[in-house]
């Protein structure tokens, strides 16, 4: 899988959008773009995932630049219970094995 | 329709003593996969179950460590003779048989102490 690379932290204000960014340089042409989100003492949660189109969904949006090289995820807006560690993940589509990084550590501030 | 189920959700134990992590999946899959989540780390994949067998087990540690999936009943990840780096959480996952592009569904985890 290719790396990815996130800031380690960002806070957010409540009911703004928060951009999280992430770059993946090294993805390959059949690599999905992958997030979840790990609410403190829970599993990780699904949010969204792409190819090389713009997604969206209930939870956010996720932006994919047009070389692949990095992508955004947006929360459009932020609540408290929106803070957690997000995971920016790149894979093929059939691979099981997911490759958690470190995350960003978002904190939604009221 | 319950989620992935993952019990007990606290588990303390001395070292040297056997640890026994449930996992049942969500109705209808029929893959499990074990991940452990270091203090301050991030999530690193175990082995990956189907019914009655194991398929990959590349994460696993060689020794103490062991996982089965029955025909019936839950997914359980057994840690043998405990020693207090094997205090982690410990996430279960699930998918169904085609999981496709769309991963899969975690567990809340247990969260082993060895005192």
């Amino acid at each position: 899988d290719a790396k990815t690379t996130q800031p380690t932290s960002m806070d957010c204000a409540e009911g703004r959008a928060a951009n999280l960014p992430c770059n993946h340089s090294t993805i390959s042409g059949n690599e999905y773009v992958y997030w979840y989100r790990q609410i403190h003492s829970q599993g990780p949660q699904y949010i969204i995932h792409g190819l090389k189109n713009n997604e969206t969904n209930e939870m956010a949006s996720l932006i994919i630049t047009e070389d692949r090289k990095s992508s955004t995820l947006i929360l459009p807006h932020a609540t408290l219970r929106d803070t957690a560690v997000y995971y920016c993940i790149v894979r093929v589509s059939n691979d099981y094995k997911l490759s958690f990084g470190a995350g960003t550590t978002v904190t939604v501030r009221a | 329709n319950a989620g992935v189920m993952q019990n007990p959700r606290h588990l303390v134990r001395r070292r040297g003593q056997e640890a026994r992590l449930r996992c049942s999946p969500m109705k209808g899959h029929s893959h499990v996969y074990w991940y452990r989540q270091l203090p301050e780390e991030g999530l690193k994949f175990m082995v990956y179950l189907q019914k009655e067998n194991i398929i990959d087990e590349s994460g696993m540690p060689k020794e103490r460590f062991s996982a089965e999936f029955p025909k019936e009943g839950p997914s359980i990840l057994r840690i043998q003779q405990v020693v207090r780096g094997d205090s982690a959480a410990y996430f279960c996952a699930s998918s169904p048989q085609d999981q496709g592009v769309y991963g899969y569904t975690f567990g809340s985890g247990t969260r082993l102490t060895v005192v």
